[in-house]
């Protein structure tokens, strides 16, 4: 089992509509989340992160965290041709080093 | 602020020859990550360093890879000899008080034929 997961794509919703993307992780331990977003040929950057359980918002994307169910997601509302990328799902752990998915690659239809 | 940068953007070499990749992390960053992306593997942490010290290598593939860090501002990752398999894109990564919030570089691509 891998130490993050991510929901297999590649995912493609219309302009307009909500995405959403699901990562679970194995480190009970782990504290901190975070979600990059990678465009083709780019470095990864960082657009999300979370370290409570339940809800952060930040315009039009909510990250979303059950430590319970080990279960990290990020919705993006109202997506747009350029939310097209691929999304990295990152955990932090204890021992002070991020360890990623293997991402979800994201295609938003206009 | 200029971010984190490394060099070479691409390298081209052939099998057997020694590479060396540099990173100049942001100022003020004191911990430092190289992380190897591969279609195959995704992006994996090779070795990462805190105040200029080497924490955790547990990633580096072979004796092949070594890293150092010689001071706060720069640092660089050595294959000899390189070989084919050792193909990816190589990113660099500063942050500030390792807190997770991770600032890559460009990457560079290497091609080893």
């Amino acid at each position: 089992q891998k130490e993050v997961e991510q929901n297999s794509g590649p995912l493609s919703v219309p302009e307009g509509a909500i995405a959403s993307l699901n990562c679970t992780y194995s480190d009970r331990g782990s504290q901190s989340f975070f979600w990059y977003r990678q465009y083709s040929g780019k470095s990864p950057e960082l657009i999300m992160f979370i370290y409570s359980n339940g809800d952060k918002e930040d315009g039009r994307f909510t990250a979303q965290l059950n430590k319970a169910s080990q279960y990290v997601s990020l919705l993006i509302r109202d997506s747009q041709p350029s939310d097209s990328a691929t999304y990295l799902c990152a955990v932090f752990s204890n021992a002070g080093k991020s360890t990623f998915g293997d991402g979800t690659t994201l295609t938003v239809k206009p | 602020d200029a971010g984190v940068i490394q060099s070479p953007r691409h390298e081209v070499t052939e099998m057997g020859q020694e590479v060396t990749l540099r990173c100049k992390p942001i100022s003020g960053h004191n911990s430092l990550f190289w992380y190897r992306q591969t279609m195959m593997r995704g992006l994996e942490l090779l070795i990462y360093f805190n105040n200029n010290v080497p924490i955790d290598d547990s990633g580096m593939p072979e004796d092949r890879f070594s890293a150092k860090m010689p001071n706060a501002s720069f640092s660089t990752l050595k294959i000899q000899p390189s070989e084919p398999r050792d193909s990816a894109v190589y990113f660099c990564a500063s942050t500030p008080d390792n807190t997770g919030e991770l600032f890559f570089g460009e990457g560079s691509r290497l091609t080893v034929l």
